[in-house]
């Protein structure tokens, strides 16, 4: 059983508000990812870290922001929310070396903004 | 560049009855392909993975899927459904020109009916 938690669950803010999703996981893995996701959608990855102190954007353009102060820790922040970033948020993790080692997701965090 | 295509958005089962998921992905080489589940408000599960040997994998809760290299397709199956199966199911694929990081597919949601 993965243990990766998201909060919040779910949210609901108005536009121009900063907001900051948290992920964190206790697994000890070296790569965590947000992706977005629209419902009947691909996921789309927005932003991914191999480790402490790095952090990568994904495919898809997101003026979300990330960091990774701690292996465990791994928000994802909107300065300024509008209504175009309601979505859901899944965040996951998987170990580092093998391209086929597991990711391991959260639940999710839904976002609306309006 | 990877991709994957599931090419139907619904498919509807009885209970009882066989199903098979379809996904055929673009990549030259053979890359990692996956299969997740996500239920209801839960976050995505690995069903199985393939990379390597046996073109015939296993998963979890009695689920197997077939790598044709010649198709491009890695297609989802089980011999016979049950109501539990019910959710969206996401074939994924990881490749050195994608670093190797998993792109999803936009997902299939199955009904199944009693």
């Amino acid at each position: 059983e993965a243990d990766i938690y998201q909060t919040p669950r779910y949210l609901v803010i108005g536009t121009g508000k900063k907001i900051t999703l948290e992920c964190s996981q206790t697994m000890g893995h070296d790569k965590m990812y947000w992706y977005q996701q629209d419902p009947g959608m691909e996921l789309h990855l927005i932003h991914y870290s191999y480790g402490v102190n790095s952090t990568e954007k994904g495919d898809l353009s997101s003026e979300s922001t990330v960091s990774r102060i701690r292996t465990e820790h791994f928000p994802l922040t909107l300065e300024s929310a509008r209504p175009s970033h309601t979505s859901q948020y899944l965040c996951a993790s998987s170990e580092y070396g093998e391209p086929g080692n597991t990711i391991y997701f959260g639940e999710g965090s839904w976002l609306t903004v309006v | 560049a990877q991709s994957v295509t599931q090419p139907d958005i619904h498919i509807t089962v009885s209970e009882g009855a066989s199903l098979e998921l379809r996904c055929n992905y673009s990549y030259g080489a053979t890359p990692y392909l996956f299969w997740y589940v996500q239920s209801p408000g839960q976050g995505l599960q690995l069903l199985l993975k393939y990379f390597s040997g046996d073109t015939l994998v296993q998963g979890i809760k009695g689920f197997e899927a077939e790598f044709k290299r010649s198709q491009s397709s890695f297609n989802l199956r089980k011999p016979s459904v049950h109501w539990s199966d019910a959710a969206e199911y996401f074939c994924a694929v990881a490749a050195s020109g994608g670093s190797y990081i998993p792109t999803f597919g936009r997902g299939t949601s199955l009904i199944v009916h009693p």
